[in-house]
């Protein structure tokens, strides 16, 4: 199955900056998922990112928030800008895995900003 | 809107005993299935899944079974392994491979040696 790097794992930020977390993967993926994971809360999906094309954001979360670079098949940022304490999360990468009919994951960035 | 509940925040079990998570989904839509590990400081590792034409998937120690007109599914894990310890995550989809997978809020499962 194919694996994920994800850095950083962890951060810490002032507000107002912003944080870029980069994606790694061992394999060609068509299809790249970054998802949050806020205290206490389920895995939400933020923006699915395709090589080539801009990334599709779901309700609630913005380009300008969280923009996303996909420029080939293995590798995908976020950025999460202009940040509050209200972004301190979890932030994972996903990669769809045909062979396991699933989804692997990176191993998750925990962003806290103070 | 939670379309998917996992409503045990946690489970401890006896080593060898059973495990049972259990999950609930709202969306009748949701066609396909999936059980995710998630131990501390790592991503959720994809466990098992189970498409809606299916009422059981096996897969050594984990079996997922699906009661559509109950819209619950639960993972079984037997003989549970302090190995096992870590949280549970189930995740639907409206399509087998959809980008749009909704998450449960997760298990905690602790098996006690």
């Amino acid at each position: 199955s194919a694996v994920i790097s994800q850095k950083p794992s962890r951060d810490i930020c002032q507000r107002g900056t912003s944080l870029t977390i980069q994606c790694q993967v061992d394999s060609q993926v068509t299809m790249m998922f970054w998802y949050r994971q806020q205290p206490g809360q389920s895995l939400t999906l933020i923006a699915t990112a395709n090589q080539g094309s801009e990334a599709t954001y779901e309700s609630g979360f913005v380009i300008d928030k969280f923009p996303i670079s996909r420029p080939n098949l293995t590798f995908s940022t976020l950025t999460v800008s202009n940040l509050s304490p209200e972004d301190s999360s979890i932030y994972l990468c996903s990669a769809m895995d045909r062979a396991l009919a699933g989804y692997t994951f990176g191993s998750g960035t925990r962003l806290t900003v103070v | 809107d939670q379309q998917v509940k996992q409503n045990s925040p946690s489970l401890s079990v006896q080593e060898g005993r059973i495990s049972i998570l259990n999950c609930d989904y709202t969306n009748s839509m949701f066609d396909y299935f999936l059980w995710y590990k998630k131990y501390p400081a790592e991503g959720p590792t994809f466990l098992i899944s189970i498409s809606s034409i299916k009422d059981k998937n096996e897969d050594g120690r984990f079996t997922v079974f699906l009661n559509k007109s109950a819209k619950h599914l639960s993972l079984h894990i037997v003989p549970s392994q302090p190995g096992d310890s870590a949280v549970y995550f189930c995740a639907a989809s409206a399509q087998t491979g959809a980008n749009n997978l909704f998450f449960g809020t997760g298990t905690r499962l602790t098996v006690i040696p």
